[in-house]
């Protein structure tokens, strides 16, 4: 099993509607966990963090986060051509040596006009 | 501006050859860290440091070396050992806070032939 899982997509939405990418873990005393986005041949850009269970909300982001369920999901509201890209999703793991974020494969996203 | 360089953006080599991959940072960052993204295999951690003149392996260290003489430095040298070295490179900074929150510079993007 993989230490994080996305749907690697493509995941299409049409402009204005909500777009919903999900992330699964198997590391149980995770903390942190993180959503990246990534253009097309570009660096990923940190959009949103979370540390604890519930809902955490940036202008049209929220990010949701289920420790006991190891899922973390990220809502983008009112979709924009311009939020088509890949979102990585990246959780901490704490270990011995150091402090290291292990990330998903990514979800690509199409938003359609 | 702070922010984390990289530098060349792309760069070519022959088979045989090292490499050193240039990542600075005026972040006052403490951690810095380097993966490799390949299409469809998201990212993958090479070395990370948590503070100057101290380094690990990270997942696929073979065939790679780091230094951290300076805090604001972390160069990348690939070589002629690594087996499949064309790929984008990415260098990451944190400041250790509440989640390790990693920050991207642009990537350089390797190809080897």
């Amino acid at each position: 099993q993989k230490e994080v899982e996305q749907n690697s997509g493509p995941l299409s939405v049409p402009e204005g509607a909500i777009a919903s990418l999900n992330c699964t873990y198997s590391d149980r005393v995770s903390q942190s966990f993180f959503w990246y986005r990534q253009y097309s041949g570009k660096s990923p850009e940190l959009i949103m963090s979370i540390y604890s269970n519930g809902d955490k909300e940036d202008g049209r982001f929220t990010a949701q986060l289920n420790k006991a369920s190891q899922y973390v999901s990220l809502l983008i509201r009112d979709s924009q051509p311009s939020d088509s890209a890949t979102y990585l999703c990246a959780v901490l793991i704490l270990t011995g040596g150091g402090n290291k974020l292990t990330f998903g494969t990514g979800t690509q996203l199409k938003v359609e006009l | 501006d702070g922010g984390i360089t990289q530098s060349p953006k792309y760069l070519f080599r022959k088979e045989g050859q090292n490499v050193t991959l240039s990542c600075e940072q005026n972040l006052n960052h403490d951690a810095m860290y380097w993966y490799r993204q390949d299409p469809g295999q998201g990212l993958r951690l090479i070395y990370y440091s948590q503070i100057v003149n101290d380094f690990q392996k990270g997942d696929i260290a073979e065939g790679y070396s780091v230094s951290r003489e300076k805090k604001e430095s972390f160069p990348l040298t690939v070589t002629s050992a690594q087996k499949n070295p064309t790929a984008f490179y990415l260098c990451a900074s944190s400041d250790g806070g509440q989640g390790y929150e990693q920050y991207f510079g642009p990537g350089t993007r390797l190809t080897v032939t």
